[in-house]
């Protein structure tokens, strides 16, 4: 199980250039998140989804876009790099439905992306 | 979903129990108490929740106070690598509402195991 896969890793974008990031998990889980976190701070959800077709906007979503064509995967899209997106990008997935207990109700998040616009 | 506060930071001598407390003074009776941690950048991890009963796995112990207006984490025997920023998360479990499972993080508490 390879659990949530996020590619690239690293990328260095410079002001206005577009990127996607990409986010696979291979549970069959319904949810999908994306945060990011910028340095020295939590975590803050940019969008989510609760299954294929459905997205929805998150706490900062201004200059990000999404889609889930499918239950595997959740892109977030960059349009216009600004510096203040500079951060480090996490996605995550959940399964809201499985019974109580254990990590029934745990996120399982991917290793990130880091991404700096200069 | 309740606020939580935390302190920013703890320190721990190897091999000792780490506890790391969290406030949540106006959590909700459907709300539940999350714990997750980040090690050194990498995505956060999920350890243990709780509703109002004390918890155990095999990560660590969680103790929530008779009211629920507090919560302690316990690492009974920390290690080096449990060396991580830890995040206390109260919200309604599931889809409850309008949540949709998510989790809103504070700025957690760093803490750091030594020798």
């Amino acid at each position: 199980n390879a659990g949530v896969t996020q590619t690239p890793k690293f990328r260095i974008l410079k002001i206005g250039q577009s990127m996607t990031l990409q986010c696979a998990q291979d549970m069959n889980h319904n949810y999908m998140y994306w945060y990011r976190q910028d340095p020295g701070m939590g975590l803050k959800l940019i969008y989510y989804s609760v299954g294929a077709g459905i997205t929805d906007k998150g706490e900062v979503p201004n200059g990000y876009n999404v889609s889930r064509s499918t239950t595997e995967d959740f892109p977030l899209r960059l349009e216009l790099a600004a510096p203040s997106q500079t951060s480090v990008y996490f996605c995550a997935s959940s399964y809201p439905g499985r019974q109580e207990g254990g990590e029934s109700y745990g996120y399982t998040f991917g290793s990130g992306t880091r991404l700096t616009v200069v | 979903d309740a606020k939580t506060t935390q302190p920013p930071s703890m320190d721990c001598a190897e091999g000792r129990a780490a506890n790391l407390p969290c406030n949540h003074s106006t959590i909700s009776g459907n709300e539940y108490v999350y714990w997750y941690r980040q090690i050194h950048s990498q995505g956060p991890q999920y350890i243990i929740h709780g509703l109002k009963n004390n918890e155990t796995n095999e990560m660590a112990s969680l103790i929530i106070t008779e009211d629920r207006k507090s919560s302690t984490l316990i690492l009974p025997h920390a290690t080096l690598r449990d060396t991580a920023v830890y995040y206390c998360i109260v919200r309604v479990r599931g889809a409850g509402g309008t949540s949709y499972g998510k989790l809103t993080f504070g700025q957690g508490t760093i803490l750091t195991v030594h020798p």
